[in-house]
């Protein structure tokens, strides 16, 4: 079963517009992290925030988690074209068990 | 250092036949996972192991599918016998013990026709 769950499905924007991506879960999480997949090729990992931290960032990259929410959201800054992928969240909980969610198409415009 | 590697890439075979994938984890890597990708979707997992051992693999069909993990290092994910709805992207991952991030191979993928 799905533990994340990602909104928008899609979005489509600007380049050097800013793309917020949101995602909520449903059990309690050790971490939770964010992915990205170009059409074809495997999962790169982007940036992981562990559940006692409720902000992180790393270069263009801004992920915040809120736990008595169960969602967490990331920001990425400046967007390039480049940027255009699927982006993924995943939970990891008990015994390191990764669950995805069902990800977001993001699409950024030259 | 080098990363997850799977083969083979791509595999095309008919309903009702069997197939196997092969995964290399990263060298001292002690969980690794199977992932089943269907187009569209997120990945969903099928199985874990933590060394040669299955830590979760309750969204595994096991009465055709079947994985094992030789000494702990190399994995095979086996489909016996195939159907349609097989037909996704077969990922494998692997991490240290705890915490970090998954590092994924390329994936094979495969067409049931």
């Amino acid at each position: 079963s799905q533990q994340g769950e990602e909104d928008p499905q899609a979005l489509s924007i600007q380049e050097g517009e800013n793309a917020t991506m949101n995602c909520s879960y449903k059990t309690s999480i050790n971490n939770l992290q964010w992915y990205r997949q170009n059409s074809g090729r495997g999962l790169v990992h982007l940036i992981l925030i562990r559940s006692n931290e409720r902000e992180k960032h790393s270069g263009r990259l801004r992920v915040t988690l809120d736990t008595s929410k169960k969602s967490s959201s990331l920001l990425i800054t400046a967007s390039r074209a480049a940027d255009t992928a699927s982006y993924f969240c995943a939970t990891r909980g008990a015994n390191s068990k990764l669950t995805f969610g069902k990800g977001i198409t993001l699409s950024v415009r030259p | 250092e080098a990363g997850v590697a799977q083969s083979p890439r791509y595999k095309i075979i008919e309903k009702r036949q069997s197939v196997a994938f092969w995964c290399n984890p990263i060298s001292g890597h002690a969980t690794l996972y199977w992932y089943q990708q269907i187009l569209g979707q997120g990945p969903k997992l099928l199985i874990q192991f933590q060394n040669n051992g299955v830590v979760d693999d309750s969204q595994l069909p096991k009465d055709r599918f079947s994985a094992e993990r030789l000494k702990g290092v190399d994995s095979t994910l086996k489909i016996q016998p195939a159907k349609l709805e097989d037909s996704a992207v077969y990922l494998c991952a692997s991490t240290k013990v705890v915490g970090p991030e998954a590092f994924f191979g390329q994936g094979t993928r495969l067409t049931v026709v």
